[in-house]
């Protein structure tokens, strides 16, 4: 079974802080892979994509990748009280048009 | 760009109805649509996969004569709940993906809420 892990949260840092996001799989053919935000009663919003090892940032946001230990996490820099929100990271592997979700973490910013 | 939307954003019904949610890609051709259903607290659970005029592929569990789905042109799908029910009601959001865009990203639509009394 294809298996996409993330800490339920909820993670709570104050204003300002680097707020880190992480998240497993299990399927080694993964090939993309998504951070969406979802905000109480919303649908989810995609934030950062990533498809090779290494670090992808946008603004505030960095994105990181680890194909071989499976790994990708999210940093969000200056964190602001409305980046509070339960982030999902999916994996969708080649040839397949599917995401795979993760549970979300919970992100509480402290004003 | 990239924008999908859905109507209605809510709607509530009693039980033994059918409602029709609809999903629209705005600025492109959406290949491939995405229905999801999200319970409260919990993460999004794939219903069903739907490509322009095919028949929707349907995840385990799925009834796929209770949850209709069409995906009559690349910018319209339709999910119809059948004889709706109490615990059909679900924040039911769509997504909408087309070949040849980035890594065939998903963007999901603003979600429809349903209650069924």
């Amino acid at each position: 079974q294809k298996e996409v892990e993330q800490n339920s949260g909820p993670l709570s840092v104050p204003e300002g802080a680097i707020a880190s996001l992480n998240c497993t799989y299990s399927d080694r053919v993964s090939q993309s892979f998504f951070w969406y935000r979802q905000y109480s009663g919303k649908s989810p919003e995609l934030i950062m994509s990533i498809y090779s090892n290494g670090d992808k940032e946008d603004g505030r946001f960095t994105a990181q990748l680890n194909k071989a230990s499976q790994y990708v996490s999210l940093l969000i820099r200056d964190s602001q009280p409305s980046d509070s929100a339960t982030y999902l990271c999916a994996v969708k592997r080649a040839g397949s048009y599917q995401l795979t979700f993760g549970k979300g973490t919970k992100l509480s910013v402290i004003p | 760009g990239a924008v999908v939307s859905q109507h209605p954003s809510r709607v509530i019904c009693k039980s033994g109805t059918s409602v029709k949610i609809e999903c629209r890609s705005l600025d492109f051709q959406a290949t491939t649509m995405f229905w999801y259903r999200q319970f409260p607290k919990q993460s999004l659970m794939l219903m069903a996969t739907s490509n322009e005029g095919s028949k929707a592929t349907y995840e385990q569990g799925v009834e796929k004569d209770k949850f209709l789905i069409n995906h009559a042109s690349l910018t319209l799908s339709t999910l119809t709940v059948t004889s709706a029910h109490p615990e059909d009601s679900s924040f039911y959001i769509c997504s909408a993906s087309w070949d040849g865009g980035h890594q065939e990203t998903q963007y999901f639509g603003p979600g429809t809420r349903l209650l069924v009394l």
